[in-house]
């Protein structure tokens, strides 16, 4: 069963807006992850934060973690057509071997 | 910058074929990873490899094994291919890092 599941399936916004996407996970995590998916390519990674940290920054990206909720949001401020993606997050386990474990993820499209 | 190299981004196989998917990375990762993706369910992990000859079973390994000789390469195989292994494969690489995955392999099995 999947570990991640982001919310919505897919966004649709105009360049300039902000996307936001969420991930909820089920079992206790050490880190999670997040990584973008351009169409028929490989996924890239974006932003990792740490079971101990809040909220994480990376340029124009801003991710929130709350284990309380066993939930993650990935914030793409004033985005571009270029931000158009699938967005994936990937949770670490706490215990046993790191493997990743992936959501569906989310299609993001950002219009001109 | 690491590079994962997945040596077909298309593949069209028959049913009952053997089929090998091969996966080279050059950063000397430990860790080698097979995913399969499919539309609404993410990434599945297939099996994982920490080192040179060892393998661990991911969450769908049934029907196919996999292959470590060497640290570089690490090859998916699928014994008899079946019209529901029709998918995209990702093969990824890390050490203490975030994964860095290959491009994907698109196979077909008609």
């Amino acid at each position: 069963s999947q570990q991640g599941e982001e919310d919505p399936q897919a966004l649709s916004i105009q360049e300039g807006e902000n996307a936001t996407m969420n991930c909820s996970y089920k079992t206790s995590i050490n880190n999670l992850q997040w990584y973008r998916q351009n169409s028929g390519r490989g996924l890239v990674h974006l932003i990792l934060i740490r079971s101990n940290e809040r909220e994480k920054h990376s340029g124009r990206l801003r991710v929130t973690l709350d284990t309380s909720k066993k939930s993650s949001s990935l914030l793409i401020t004033a985005s571009r057509a270029a931000d158009t993606a699938s967005y994936f997050c990937a949770t670490g386990r706490s215990g046993g071997y790191n493997k990743l474990i992936f959501g569906a993820g989310t299609r993001l499209a950002v219009h001109p | 910058d690491v590079k994962v190299t997945q040596s077909s981004r298309y593949l069209v196989k028959r049913t009952g074929e053997k089929v090998f998917l091969e996966c080279v990375q050059d950063m000397d990762h430990e860790n080698m990873f097979w995913y399969r993706q499919d539309p609404g369910l993410g990434l599945r992990l297939i099996y994982f490899s920490y080192d040179v000859k060892m393998k661990e079973k991911g969450d769908i390994p049934e029907g196919y094994s996999v292959s470590r000789e060497k640290k570089e390469r690490f090859s998916l195989i699928l014994e008899s291919a079946s019209t529901n292994q029709t998918s995209m494969y990702l093969c990824a690489s890390r050490d203490n890092s975030p994964l860095h995955f290959g491009n994907g392999t698109r196979l077909t099995v008609t």
